[in-house]
């Protein structure tokens, strides 16, 4: 079992370039959540899907898209990157209740300068 | 709105010290409660949880129980090790809007 497993584990882009962030997990999760972690903020909820074929947002989505691609994959897209969303993102899924017990993945730095 | 608050940090301990890091909440109804661990350099790992007042979580010599007179949900163990070194993240889901709120955060550094 991997877990959850996210691609890739570090990105630089130069501002108002794009990229996808591509999460998978192999738990047969329902629930599947994109966070991103800033020093000193704890974790930041992005968007999240209770189950394949919805999503929702969460408290900061402001320039980002998300696409359930089927229940395993979960990617998280930046059409134009902005240097305010340097962070580190994860990718979380749960399967005993929306947010409840949450897996992480290892997370993906990025860097938009 | 609910909240968490947690002690800032870094907590800097010998070996064998006792734990304590703060954890307190706002919230209306039932919350349920979590500590999770973030070891350097990977994710983040459910450390142990609680869902209904005076139960106590417990996990790798980790406990915390929810007390719901003082708000309160503070992580404790009896003797760190070396390999205790993390950040630590208090965490709460309501029962009515689920998603969860993160405290900020206590780096713990433990020191030979």
């Amino acid at each position: 079992n991997a877990g959850v497993t996210q691609t890739p584990k570090f990105q630089v882009l130069k501002t108002g370039q794009s990229m996808t962030l591509q999460c998978a997990q192999d738990m047969n999760h329902n629930s599947m959540y994109w966070y991103r972690q800033d020093p000193g903020m704890g974790l930041r909820l992005i968007y999240y899907s209770a189950s394949e074929g919805t999503t929702d947002k969460g408290e900061v989505p402001n320039g980002y898209n998300v696409s359930r691609l089927n229940k395993r994959e979960f990617s998280l897209r930046l059409e134009s990157a902005a240097p305010s969303q340097t962070s580190v993102y994860f990718c979380a899924s749960s399967e005993a209740g929306l947010f409840y017990e949450q897996y992480f993945g290892p997370g993906t730095r990025l860097t938009v300068t | 709105g609910n909240s968490v608050t947690q002690m800032e940090g870094p907590v800097t301990l010998s070996e064998e010290a006792f734990l304590t890091i703060n954890c307190t909440y706002t919230a209306t109804g039932y919350p349920s409660l979590f500590w999770y661990v973030q070891y350097p350099g990977e994710g983040l790992q459910l450390l142990l949880k609680a869902t209904k007042a005076d139960d106590k979580g417990s996990n790798k010599g980790f406990e915390a129980t929810y007390r719901k007179e003082t708000t309160s949900f503070h992580l404790e163990k009896g003797s760190v090790q070396v390999s205790d070194s993390a950040v630590y993240f208090c965490a709460l889901r309501g029962d009515s809007n689920y998603q969860l709120i993160w405290g900020a955060g206590t780096k713990l550094i433990i020191k030979p």
